[in-house]
């Protein structure tokens, strides 16, 4: 069974310029999540998807990030403008259930490292 | 929100047995403790997981004592390939939006040295 897949996996870009990362999560799974690590911060929550719908993005930074899930299967985050500070190591997760008390088991992939020159 | 305190970072010879330990003293009731392993370049990878005593599985073993304010992680005989950061987790973080999301802390970052 194929795991979590993220494109690319690393993307440099210039300051003002949009990116679009990719993520293709375990077949059959509602919930997918997107998480990402600043230089030297923690990795942080940025939103959460059940199927193709936003069940919480209270951890998107700023409107210049949009993430879709069209149809309930690969999920896209765009930057766009990008700044210097959006760079870091962007991970996608998908599980079967909801996070809640209980930690469902969440499937990482690999990241995409995004540097914005 | 159950914050978790871990080790900064750990040193450990080929074959010895790593124990890392995670405090977490106001868990909630209903919280589960979680712990994921990441190798460099690579998405957080769990690796066990567990609510009260002692859960053991292929890779790890999982302490708890009985008032749950801590956990202890070990890994028998690690070798090289263990290297990575080791995140202790506890239950899930209510967004408030509907939604239950993980909460890393900084991790405890374990080298293994031939």
């Amino acid at each position: 069974e194929a795991g979590v897949t993220q494109f690319p996996s690393h993307s440099v870009i210039e300051k003002g310029q949009t990116v679009t990362l990719r993520c293709d999560p375990i077949s059959g799974h509602d919930n997918l999540y997107w998480y990402r690590r600043v230089m030297g911060k923690e990795i942080k929550f940025l939103l959460h998807f059940v199927k193709e719908s936003k069940q919480d993005e209270s951890g998107m930074p700023n409107n210049r990030f949009l993430a879709e899930r069209t149809g309930g299967t690969y999920s896209t985050l765009k930057v766009q403008p990008a700044e210097l500070e959006d760079s870091g190591v962007y991970f996608c997760a998908s599980s079967q259930e909801g996070w809640g008390r209980r930690n469902t088991e969440a499937f990482f992939g690999q990241g995409t490292r995004l540097t914005v020159v | 929100l159950a914050k978790t305190t871990q080790p900064i970072s750990m040193d450990s010879y080929e074959g010895q047995e790593v124990n890392i330990t995670c405090s977490h003293n106001n868990i909630a009731t209903n919280d589960y403790i979680t712990w994921y392993q990441q190798f460099p370049s690579q998405g957080p990878r769990f690796i066990i997981q567990g609510y009260k005593t002692k859960v053991t599985n292929e890779v790890a073993s999982l302490f708890i004592p009985a008032d749950r304010k801590s956990s202890t992680l070990s890994l028998p005989r690690v070798s090289l390939s263990d290297t990575a950061v080791y995140y202790c987790l506890v239950g899930g973080q209510y967004s408030g939006a509907g939604s239950y999301q993980l909460t890393f802390g900084k991790g405890t970052k374990l080298s293994v040295i031939p």
